[in-house]
């Protein structure tokens, strides 16, 4: 079935730092999500993608949708405190009609030193 | 902001035993889900749910679950007998449906712990 390769696993950094994480797949999909999640909570949504060659910005975050439609990118520019948690990519494959289920990646865990 | 609500938090059952998982959607959506996620792992679509019937569902899905949405509000997730590896967050999530490039919200999950 549809796998989305999330890297890196885990990223140790400073705080201001940037930071720099992908999804990539040998399928196809529609729309790439970003989501964060904090420890005992669901998924929230931080960036949507819907068009190849998409660059979207949600303040200090950007994503990309890449324009083979097999790939994203997140970026977060000065990373603070609160930026802590895990981090996963989502896509929806390319059907015509129906509910489009996401298709998660492994995750990325941030941990930032102060 | 409108948000996707599950109850209980934190579920605790006997292996063996029935459980069922409760959600409300947000109230304009059309497609509601539920993902799995087991403890260190990512999080597993279970089945899709539109019009009254499943959409689509997995592999995990099998005839140990089942979906109802009882009345026009809620949607369940029931788990007829318990099995040890059901131990996971699940999750629910709703959108308003296709066409829309709205993004599915998600709940904040039900811990689920089989003893």
């Amino acid at each position: 079935g549809q796998q989305l390769n999330q890297s890196p696993q885990s990223m140790f950094i400073q705080e201001g730092e940037d930071v720099s994480m992908n999804c990539t797949s040998s399928s196809i999909f529609n729309t790439w999500l970003w989501y964060k999640q904090d420890p005992g909570e669901g998924p929230v949504l931080l960036i949507a993608l819907y068009k190849a060659g998409e660059l979207t910005s949600n303040g200090r975050l950007t994503a990309q949708f890449g324009i083979t439609r097999k790939d994203s990118f997140l970026n977060i520019s000065a990373s603070i405190p609160s930026d802590v948690g895990i981090y996963f990519c989502a896509g929806q494959p390319l059907i015509i009609q129906g509910a489009q289920k996401l298709v998660f990646g492994q995750g990325t865990r941030l941990t930032i030193n102060p | 902001e409108p948000e996707v609500t599950q109850t209980p938090s934190h579920q605790v059952t006997q292996m063996g035993q029935e459980v069922i998982l409760r959600c409300v959607p947000i109230s304009n959506h059309l497609y509601f889900y539920w993902y799995r996620q087991i403890l260190g792992q990512k999080v597993e679509f279970l089945v899709s749910f539109y019009n009254n019937e499943i959409s689509e569902k997995s592999e995990i899905f099998d005839d140990q679950f089942s979906v109802e949405r009882p009345d026009g509000s809620n949607f369940t997730l029931k788990i007829r007998s318990t099995k040890l590896e059901d131990s996971a967050m699940y999750f629910c999530a709703s959108d308003p449906g296709q066409g829309a490039n709205q993004p599915q919200h998600f709940g904040d999950g039900t811990r689920l712990s089989i003893l």
